[in-house]
């Protein structure tokens, strides 16, 4: 069973449209969770940390459900510019592994 | 302050040749990461360095992959003999504390 499980999409979203992404993991040891941005042919960076109350950056918000093993973050409001691939990462204290999902590709059309 | 640094950017080779990459960390970040990137698919650890020591490296293919990170700053990773389905981005990453991983740009291998 893989770490990390996201829908790999791909989602085409017109611009000004909000969408959301999901994301489950499987260890229950894990305790910290991020999303990274990767943009095609690049390296990935990181997008936000996803606290437990739920956090926000502008017009992202990423929340957690420890209970559910579940992660999302939501974009409002969709610019030309968040095309990429949006990869969600769980880490695991006992070494400091950060485990990766397949990514899900959004496409935001003029 | 300067990012993680990779080289080579790009390499072909032919399958059963050998081949090596090098990764500069961020200054003080004690903790290391090589990930291998298959296009399509998120990064897929390989080996993590805690300074010069190994901490993980269950998804490292030992027969064909090493890696070495002998002062505790600079990493190599090698592969020989390459195979076909080696062709990936190879990504390197550091960590201060394990707080968030911060990527370098990838060297993008292609084995034909």
């Amino acid at each position: 069973r893989k770490e990390v499980e996201q829908d790999p999409g791909p989602f085409n979203v017109p611009e000004g449209a909000t969408v959301a992404f999901n994301c489950t993991y499987s260890n229950s040891a894990s305790q910290s969770f991020f999303w990274y941005r990767q943009d095609c042919r690049k390296e990935p960076k990181l997008l936000m940390s996803v606290y437990s109350s739920g956090n926000e950056d502008g017009r992202f918000t990423a929340q957690l459900n420890r209970a559910s093993q579940y992660i999302s973050l939501l974009i409002r409001d969709s610019k030309l510019s968040d095309s990429a691939t949006y990869l969600c990462v769980v880490k695991v204290y006992t070494g400091n592994q950060f485990y990766f999902g397949t990514g899900t590709s959004l496409t935001v059309i003029p | 302050e300067a990012g993680v640094a990779q080289s080579p950017r790009y390499k072909i080779i032919e399958k059963r040749q050998s081949v090596a990459f090098w990764c500069n960390p961020i200054s003080g970040h004690a903790t290391l990461y090589w990930y291998q990137q298959i296009l399509g698919q998120g990064p897929k650890l390989l080996i993590q360095f805690q300074n010069n020591g190994v901490v993980d490296d269950s998804q490292l293919p030992k027969d064909r992959f090493s890696a070495e990170r002998l002062k505790g700053v600079d990493s190599t990773l090698k592969i020989q003999p390459a195979k076909l389905e080696d062709s990936a981005v190879y990504l390197c990453a550091s960590s201060l504390d394990g707080a968030s991983a911060y990527f370098g740009p990838g060297t993008r291998l292609l084995v034909l």
